[in-house]
């Protein structure tokens, strides 16, 4: 069982639509959860992080953590073609080190 | 005024060579990190640095070697390089060790022929 597991993918959605990533992680005692978007041929970029549950929101963007479930989640309300992306779901030990998914790529679509 | 940034961007070497990547960040961030991301784009840890001290070393040939001279600053070098050490690395930092997203450089694309 991989340690971070993310919906295989690809996703696609019409823009205006909401999209869903979905992330389960193995390790009970992970602490901390972020999400990362990578543009094709660029390096990940931190879009949301989250350390406790229940949801956070920022502008377009909700994160969801259910500890007991050992899931996080990333919603992109009013989705746009510039959201096409590849979405990492990243998992923090208590060491630190962040533990990525295989990443979602959603494809937004005019 | 890049936050973490990495030479070169692009590497093509031949097989057996040794080759050096350098990264500086200028975040004030403690901790540094190597990632490798593979073909089918999947990232995994090769070292942690907090403070020029090694706290994370995965399963990584000892060909590849990191080394922190301060806190912001960490190279990687490769020994006798392989055709399947062809990937994009990439440096990332961190305010500190602990539950910090991280911030990454542009990567280095190693093509090794």
């Amino acid at each position: 069982q991989k340690e971070v597991e993310q919906n295989s993918g690809p996703l696609s959605v019409p823009e205006g639509a909401i999209a869903s990533l979905n992330c389960t992680y193995s390790d009970r005692v992970s602490q901390s959860f972020f999400w990362y978007r990578q543009y094709s041929g660029k390096s990940p970029e931190l879009i949301m992080s989250i350390y406790s549950n229940g949801d956070k929101e920022d502008g377009r963007f909700t994160a969801q953590l259910n500890k007991a479930s050992q899931y996080v989640s990333l919603l992109i309300r009013d989705s746009q073609p510039s959201d096409s992306a590849t979405y990492l779901c990243a998992v923090n030990g208590p060491a630190g080190k962040s533990t990525f998914g295989d990443g979602t790529t959603l494809t937004v679509k005019p | 005024d890049t936050a973490v940034s990495q030479t070169p961007k692009y590497l093509v070497t031949q097989m057996g060579n040794d080759k050096s990547i350098k990264c500086e960040q200028n975040l004030g961030h403690d901790t540094m990190y190597w990632y490798k991301q593979d073909s089918k784009k999947f990232l995994k840890i090769m070292f942690s640095y907090n403070n020029k001290e090694l706290i994370i070393n995965e399963t990584v040939p000892n060909r590849f070697s990191p080394k922190s001279p301060d806190k912001a600053h960490l190279n990687l070098h490769i020994n006798s390089l392989e055709l399947g050490d062809s990937a994009v690395y990439f440096c990332a930092s961190s305010l500190r060790t602990g539950a910090y997203g991280y911030t990454f450089g542009s990567g280095t694309r190693l093509t090794v022929v």
